[in-house]
């Protein structure tokens, strides 16, 4: 069965510190795989997905990256964080060809 | 750019009242799909709509789709205390994907 793992589960950073956030899916290939965040008390808002290795697309403009250096591996960088990064962030999966979104257990993010 | 709205934002319920959520586009959804979110998780998947008027049931749960495809709604009937945590409507169809803006419900025993 497919899993999605996401670390780490909690993060405490000072503002202008850099960002690396993990996500990694096992048992399944070429998945979708997006970047959303939520902020505290509210929706979901989709920051970057992509469709294979190397294929980004950004959704919203900001101080933050995505990457995708292998099938299934994703990850959020920022090189510089603000107080406004804060939020909770999630990664999902989906099947090539679907829409159904898998999330993982998210990373929650504070910046100071 | 599309925006979708769901009512009310909180609703409380006592524990087997109904409660039903409504989630409203601003343009024709190509199809929805609905989340629960339980308080400090993550979003699941509960069910997929695609066609215009399609209604889905989900033991407690009913889904629906408008026949215009702008509008869902999910009820759920008898409320549990399981049943407490955020609902989200979500368009799919694209890779364009927008949540609803989410009800929470509480359920109180």
């Amino acid at each position: 069965s497919q899993t999605i793992h996401q670390w780490p589960a909690t993060l405490v950073q000072p503002v202008g510190s850099p960002l690396s956030l993990e996500c990694t899916v096992e048992g399944t290939s070429n998945p979708n795989l997006y970047w959303y965040r939520q902020a505290a008390g509210r929706g979901l808002q989709l920051l970057f997905y992509s469709v294979g290795i190397g294929q980004i697309s950004s959704e919203v403009p900001q101080n933050l990256s995505a990457s995708r250096p292998q099938d299934r591996q994703f990850i959020l960088s920022s090189k510089k964080l603000l107080l406004s990064d804060s939020g909770f962030y999630l990664c999902a999966w989906s099947g090539q060809g679907t829409d159904t979104q898998y999330f993982g257990p998210g990373t929650r993010l504070t910046v100071l | 750019g599309q925006q979708v709205m769901q009512i009310p934002q909180y609703q409380h319920v006592q524990e087997g009242e109904d409660f039903t959520t409504y989630c409203n586009s601003s343009t024709t959804l190509s199809n929805i799909q609905w989340y629960k979110q339980r308080p400090g998780g993550h979003p699941v998947f509960l069910i997929q709509l695609v066609k215009s008027g399609e209604v889905k049931k989900q033991k407690r749960l009913t889904f629906q789709f408008g026949e215009a495809k702008k509008n869902s709604s999910l009820h759920i009937t008898a409320t549990q205390t399981t049943d407490v945590g955020t609902y989200f409507c979500m368009n799919s169809g694209t890779y364009k994907y927008i949540f609803g803006t989410g009800t929470r419900l509480k359920v109180l025993a």
